[in-house]
């Protein structure tokens, strides 16, 4: 079974610039979620898709990050303008049930 | 607002000796309760869960201890290898139209050869 896939990588940008993170989830699994970790701190809840909808986004700074899932599978998650303080790891994961299956994570670096 | 706290950042352990990783939850309502496991580079994994309504779950090396009036769990790993060396993170998820999970800000176990 394939697990979470993630994309890029590794991502250097400059302040005020937009970056985008792909996420592609394990096959049939109906939850999908956004979290940003910064070192030395747990996973932080950014977003959480049930299917197409949105189940809790109360976390997401919505002036400048977004995200989207498309057809229920794929997602993208999006920071315009990026902050220094947005310097973490963005991790997806999916779910079919409570246990989450995460990807390696995006390390995002903002000069 | 902590709900789930993991209070000791680092534990160094023997190999072969046990190690004991404690988190506390603030939350009545938390449905399950799991671990997960974190090497450099690599995004958490999945090590092991307990329900609720349970107070103990074994998995090879590995058991979860449930202390609900105490609202405080704990992972054993015995004996402890060092490849268990790792980031282990406490998690409690609660089920509202979806499951909400709130991570601890982990663990870093170091065991010894």
């Amino acid at each position: 079974e394939a697990g979470v896939a993630q994309s890029p990588r590794y991502k250097i940008i400059e302040k005020r610039q937009s970056v985008a993170f792909w996420c592609n989830p394990i096959s049939g699994h109906a939850t999908l979620y956004w979290y940003q970790q910064i070192l030395g701190q747990g996973p932080k809840l950014l977003i959480q898709f049930q299917n197409n909808g949105v189940v809790d986004d109360s976390q997401l700074p919505k002036d400048r990050f977004s995200a989207e899932r498309l057809k229920g599978v794929d997602s993208t998650l999006k920071i315009q303008p990026a902050k220094l303080e947005d310097s973490a790891v963005y991790l997806c994961a999916s779910s079919s049930v409570h246990e989450q299956y995460f990807g390696p994570g995006t390390r995002l670096t903002v000069t | 607002d902590q709900q789930v706290k993991q209070n000791s950042p680092s534990l160094s352990v023997q190999e072969g000796r046990i190690s004991i990783l404690n988190c506390d939850y603030t939350n009545s309502m938390f449905d399950y309760f799991l671990w997960y496991k974190k090497y450099p580079a690599e995004g958490p994994t999945f090590l092991i869960s307990i329900s609720s309504i349970k107070d103990k779950n074994e998995d090879g090396r590995f058991t979860v201890f449930l202390n609900k009036s105490a609202k405080h769990l704990s992972l054993h790993i015995v004996p402890s290898q060092p490849g268990d060396s790792a980031v282990y993170f406490c998690a409690a998820t609660s089920y509202t139209g979806g499951f909400k999970t709130i991570f601890g800000a982990g663990t870093r176990l170091f065991v010894k050869a």
